[in-house]
């Protein structure tokens, strides 16, 4: 079955540090990849997507590589704000039962940014 | 704002109580989805409506027990639920799910059950 595996967290750090969230997944096809965002008090929104090997989804300054040999779609950001506080899904789209497509997401990883 | 709203937003519940929560979008998605966000587990997919027939039960317990009238609104009822039923329950729509599709959340429901 489809699976995705992210860091536990929590992640704390302060204004304009470097963020990296580790994803990493294993898929029966050929998925496409995704990260949603949760802010506090709220529900999912994405983030960014790839659909293809080597693709790079970004948004508001976040960057995630879809590495499929590594089977990899790890998020980076390089100076984070306070506002960039909240949970992130890394999550996969792939056929599921055969003919159905199906969301798989992480557990999800609490961001917290200090002033 | 996402375009996907549930109601209530928050909800205390007795074990014996009944009760039902709401979503609505008006986005012309014709796909429906009901999530369950328990603290350190992963969202949980509960049941998906395409074009208003059920098309997914991820083996839920019967106490849970959905319904979409129509494209645009989805509804969970809910009765005799047990205290480990408390989590946040996530309403989700998009167009018919295929491999690039984005799926749009609403706030949720906070359901507690006493």
């Amino acid at each position: 079955g489809n699976s995705v595996t992210q860091m536990e967290g929590p992640v704390t750090l302060s204004e304009e540090a470097f963020l990296t969230i580790n994803c990493t997944y294993t898929a029966t096809g050929y998925p496409s990849l995704f990260w949603y965002v949760q802010y506090p008090g709220e529900g999912l929104q994405l983030l960014l997507k790839a659909t293809k090997a080597d693709d790079k989804g970004s948004n508001k300054g976040f960057e995630a590589t879809y590495r499929k040999e590594t089977t990899s779609f790890h998020l980076e950001k390089g100076s984070v704000q306070v506002s960039d506080s909240a949970v992130y899904f890394c999550a996969l789209s792939d056929l599921s039962g055969g003919s159905n497509y199906k969301l798989t997401f992480g557990k999800g990883t609490l961001l917290t940014v200090n002033p | 704002e996402t375009g996907v709203t549930q109601t209530p937003r928050h909800l205390v519940m007795g074990m014996t109580n009944k009760k039902s929560l709401k979503c609505e979008q008006h986005l012309g998605h014709n796909a429906m989805y009901w999530y369950k966000q328990s603290a350190k587990k992963p969202l949980e997919l509960m049941f998906v409506y395409n074009f208003k027939e059920q098309t997914e039960n991820n083996s839920v317990p019967s106490r849970f027990s959905p319904e979409c009238p129509n494209s645009s609104h989805l509804f969970l009822h809910l009765h005799t639920l047990q205290p480990e039923d408390s989590a946040l329950y996530l309403c989700a729509s998009s167009q018919p799910m295929g491999l690039n599709t984005e799926a749009f959340f609403g706030q949720g429901t906070r359901l507690t059950v006493v």
